[in-house]
Formats: C-alpha cells, sequence, structure tokens
C-alpha cells in the first residue's frame, strides 16, 4: 500500500539554525497532514498541521510547506534549540474514493533531529 | 484535564498470557485510535473507534480485540500474546476526522 516516507533518517544542526525535515508521500487522496514530535519515553506530541487546500501554515518557529504537484511536505524549525531534539513524524490522513476519512493517520518513519550547543 | 491517559505503563507477559490496556480521555472526543510503535519505526494503526459502541480494525488488527462501551474509554485486548507483540503501545483521541490527535504516554509490553 502506499506509505509516508521521510528522505533522512538524521538531522544534525548547530542551535540558533533553521532546520528542514522533508517528508514524501505518494497518496494524492490525502487530504490532511500533521507533524509531531516524539521525546525518547514519551508519546507523540503535536506540532502543526495543514490541510490539501492550503501551501503553507506558520506556527511558532514553524512552518510546514506542502507542496501536492511533488507530494511532498517539510517542517521548518526557526532558530533551532537543545529542546527541540527529538524524532520527528510526519503523517498523512487519507480520504476513500468517496471522500471519507475516518483520521486514520498513516506515520512516516521518522527523523531524528540532534541540536548541538 | 488530564487528556489522555493509558494504563499500565509497563506489563511484562508470558506466551499465551491474556491482557487489557486501558485507554481514558476527558476531553470529549468522539473518536479514539490504538497504535503500536517498533523500535526505529512509525505508529501502526491497531484498531479505531469513530464513537461510543463502534469500532474499526486498522492496519494491523490481527490478535487485537478493542472495546468502546463508554465515550471516554477504549479498551485494548490481547487474549493469546505472543512474543511479535512486544511493542510501544500508544492510544490516541481526537475531535474529528481532520483534527489532530493527542496521544496518551503510552504501554511499554514485553511478552517472553
Amino acid at each position: 500500500g502506499e506509505s509516508v516516507g521521510l528522505h533522512l533518517p538524521t538531522l544534525s544542526v548547530q542551535e540558533g539554525d533553521n532546520s528542514i525535515i522533508n517528508c514524501a508521500y505518494s497518496n494524492s487522496a490525502s487530504d490532511y497532514f500533521i507533524w509531531y514530535k516524539q521525546e525518547s519515553g514519551k508519546g507523540p506530541q503535536f506540532i502543526i498541521d495543514i490541510r490539501s487546500n492550503m501551501d503553507k501554515r506558520q506556527g511558532q518557529r514553524v512552518t510546514v510547506l506542502l507542496n501536492k504537484t511533488v507530494k511532498h511536505l517539510s517542517l521548518q524549525i526557526a532558530a533551532t534549540q537543545p529542546g527541540d531534539s527529538a524524532v520527528y513524524f510526519c503523517a498523512e490522513n487519507m480520504s476513500d474514493a468517496g471522500g471519507t476519512s475516518y483520521g486514520k493517520l498513516t506515520f512516516g518513519q521518522g527523523t531524528i533531529l540532534t541540536v548541538h550547543p | 484535564n488530564a487528556g489522555v491517559t493509558q494504563t499500565p505503563k509497563f506489563r511484562v507477559l508470558k506466551t499465551g498470557q491474556s491482557m487489557t490496556l486501558l485507554c481514558a480521555q476527558d476531553m470529549n472526543h468522539e473518536y479514539m485510535y490504538w497504535y503500536r510503535q517498533d523500535p526505529g519505526m512509525g505508529l501502526r494503526l491497531i484498531h479505531y473507534s469513530v464513537g461510543e459502541g463502534t469500532t474499526a480494525k486498522g492496519e494491523v488488527p490481527d490478535g487485537y480485540n478493542v472495546s468502546r462501551l463508554k465515550k471516554q474509554n477504549f479498551l485494548l485486548g490481547l487474549e493469546s500474546a505472543a512474543p511479535s507483540q512486544t511493542s510501544v503501545y500508544f492510544c490516541a483521541s481526537s475531535y474529528g476526522k481532520r483534527y489532530e490527535q493527542y496521544f496518551g504516554p503510552g504501554t511499554r509490553l514485553t511478552v517472553t
């Protein structure tokens, strides 16, 4: 079946730099995308979401970009801090042919972000 | 407001034993989900519920059963545990189909 995937499994940055985490998806029927942050030993924590009728959405220090033409999703973190070190997952919510969605998310494998002081 | 809570936090089972994992949410969410997460992997959906009294299969439902007798609770059962079910189990809830899912802290299950 179709699934979400990530280009880079690990990303190391210096404190203060901007980070970009990428995600590719293959299902054109997906209409809702979410980024989660997971720290060691904890459950995933919501960061930001975007619906397919948008190209960009901004939050506090984070921006998600959606390129439906190439089926690509990215998470940008501005002024990355050591507390941002975690595994980041993208997830897609797929609708069926009739447009019905039950909130079933398909997760990517995750990217490990390490921020060096 | 506790959000999503899971009981227990840790459990060790022997092959063939049974157990039930409890998930509770106090946000009045309609949708609830059970996922498993294996080392180095993303989360995979086991079962989900779109409302009290309803359940449906997810991506990896075999070996698990669920019940949603009350809106705030979603139970995940293992009738005969197998080593392949060693994993971290996460429960989540959401307001609706295209809304963020809130996750619990997880239950680490080991089957020997």
